[in-house]
């Protein structure tokens, strides 16, 4: 019964590969997220989507481009992968509550991309 | 813009020693503000939060008092165990902007030894 799980645990591809990251989130949540955390374990917002609508859009290369075929599910694919995408990769998911979102994000327990 | 600033680490303590992982923030209007933990190999999980002034969150022993007049949410235990270490992560959510996007702050490492 795992609230937030992203597939593959591991993911390690040569430059240039294009590659997708699974989410699923059971907890009837409206709002996932894709965060990306760096070797320093600095957290950085990628995207957001409410009800399979995207709503953020950080500065990030259109090499990745988020799905969310419906509000359950929001995948990662990235196109012609570079050293630097090194990473992980973490879903979450939250109630959007109104005006206000002080709504807890459930995190996934990551991808870990190796890029060589 | 908005942005939080916690200690950076490690923290190196003994078990049972006082914690304080300091952090600060930046907002316009009345954010939440939260702390999240993240134990090896896992994703974050949040820890506490407090929605406005002096409100205090508390969970598993840790406490942290949201002070408006500081922009401070600072993190305390009184006693530390080995199963407290971990990564941990100040983060604020404010009013308007970018809503439900969590800022962070860069994460302060603590290392418990027994």
């Amino acid at each position: 019964d795992t609230a937030v799980s992203q597939t593959p645990k591991y993911l390690v591809t040569q430059m240039g590969n294009d590659k997708s990251i699974k989410c699923e989130q059971n907890l009837g949540h409206d709002t996932m997220y894709w965060y990306k955390q760096d070797s320093k374990k600095f957290l950085k917002i990628m995207f957001s989507y409410n009800n399979k609508e995207l709503i953020i859009n950080e500065t990030v290369p259109n090499r990745f481009s988020p799905k969310s075929p419906d509000k359950a599910h929001l995948n990662l694919h990235i196109n012609s992968l570079e050293l630097g995408d090194s990473a992980v990769y973490f879903c979450a998911s939250s109630l959007r509550t109104g005006g206000r979102s002080n709504s807890p994000l459930h995190f996934g327990n990551g991808t870990r991309l190796t890029v060589t | 813009g908005n942005s939080v600033t916690q200690m950076e680490g490690p923290v190196t303590l003994s078990e049972e020693a006082f914690l304080t992982i300091n952090c600060t923030y930046t907002a316009t209007g009345y954010p939440s503000l939260f702390w999240y933990v993240q134990y090896p190999g896992e994703g974050l999980q949040l820890l506490l939060k407090a929605t406005k002034a002096d409100d205090k969150g508390s969970n598993k022993g840790f406490e942290a008092t949201y002070r408006k007049e500081t922009t401070s949410f600072h993190l305390e235990k009184g006693s530390v165990q080995v199963s407290d270490s971990a990564v941990y992560f100040c983060a604020l959510s404010a009013y308007g902007g970018s809503q439900g996007n969590l800022i962070f702050g860069k994460g302060t490492k603590l290392s418990v030894k027994p």
